[in-house]
């Protein structure tokens, strides 16, 4: 099974702030990757899929890159409504989650 | 708009059963694969089982196999997830998740709670 980590586990960041998100791979995906955002309570919403692909009505200050095994999601301007766990997904081989971000504001 | 709402969920002994249902709506349901995935208390996602648009393919982790059933009835749009023999470790969230083609997983139901405990 491919295992999927994503660090850090908690991060703490101020509005307006640039934050990166990173989730590793123990192989190969092929950029069969994407990205959720659980806020508490709720369903995972799917920002990005595929690595880069910015699901519909999710605004444009989310981005995701990546290739091989090192994916990242990025929020250019912290907003606070994403206050939110983010989950990485891979889906080239069976499927598989990350554990989670837990994402704070300072 | 695309909606998943599942029901069927509750507490039940260990060794017994229950069914989780996911009726869907706003899309073609005959269209899509669909999945089941879940989520123990304070823990991470956990992909449970799948089947293919037409019921002919279904697919499990390995520590449900045999003991949970995935099936789905087209006419009536509606996914389910016959659970037998549960035990304590199966107590979660399970989300209704629809399958978008080579791009995973994109709309999820709100989930219902499934709790194994004497």
């Amino acid at each position: 099974d491919i295992q999927m980590t994503q660090s850090p586990s908690v991060l703490s960041a101020s509005v307006g702030d640039r934050v990166t998100l990173n989730c590793k791979a123990s192989q190969n995906i092929n950029k069969y990757l994407n990205w959720y955002q659980q806020k508490l309570g709720e369903a995972p919403k799917l920002l990005i899929y595929n690595t880069n692909n910015l699901q519909t009505g999710i605004p444009s200050r989310f981005s995701g890159s990546g290739s091989g095994t090192d994916y990242t999601l990025t929020i250019s301007s912290l907003q606070p409504e994403d206050v939110a766990t983010y989950f990485c997904f891979q889906h080239n081989s069976w499927w598989t989650f990350g554990g989670g971000t837990k994402l704070e504001l300072k | 708009e695309v909606q998943l709402v599942e029901s069927g969920g509750g507490l039940v002994q260990p060794g017994r059963s229950l069914k989780l249902s996911c009726a869907a709506s706003g899309f073609t349901f005959s269209n899509y694969y669909m999945a089941w995935v879940r989520q123990a208390p304070t823990k991470g996602l956990e992909w449970v089982a799948s089947i293919t648009n037409s019921g002919g393919s279904t697919y499990y982790r390995d520590s449900v196999k045999g003991r949970f059933t995935i099936s789905r009835d087209n006419a009536k749009s509606t996914l389910y997830l016959q659970m037998d023999s549960l035990r304590s470790e199966d107590t979660a969230t399970y989300y209704c998740t629809r399958v978008r083609g080579r791009t995973g997983l994109d709309y999820w139901g709100q989930g219902v709670m499934v709790t194994v405990s004497s």
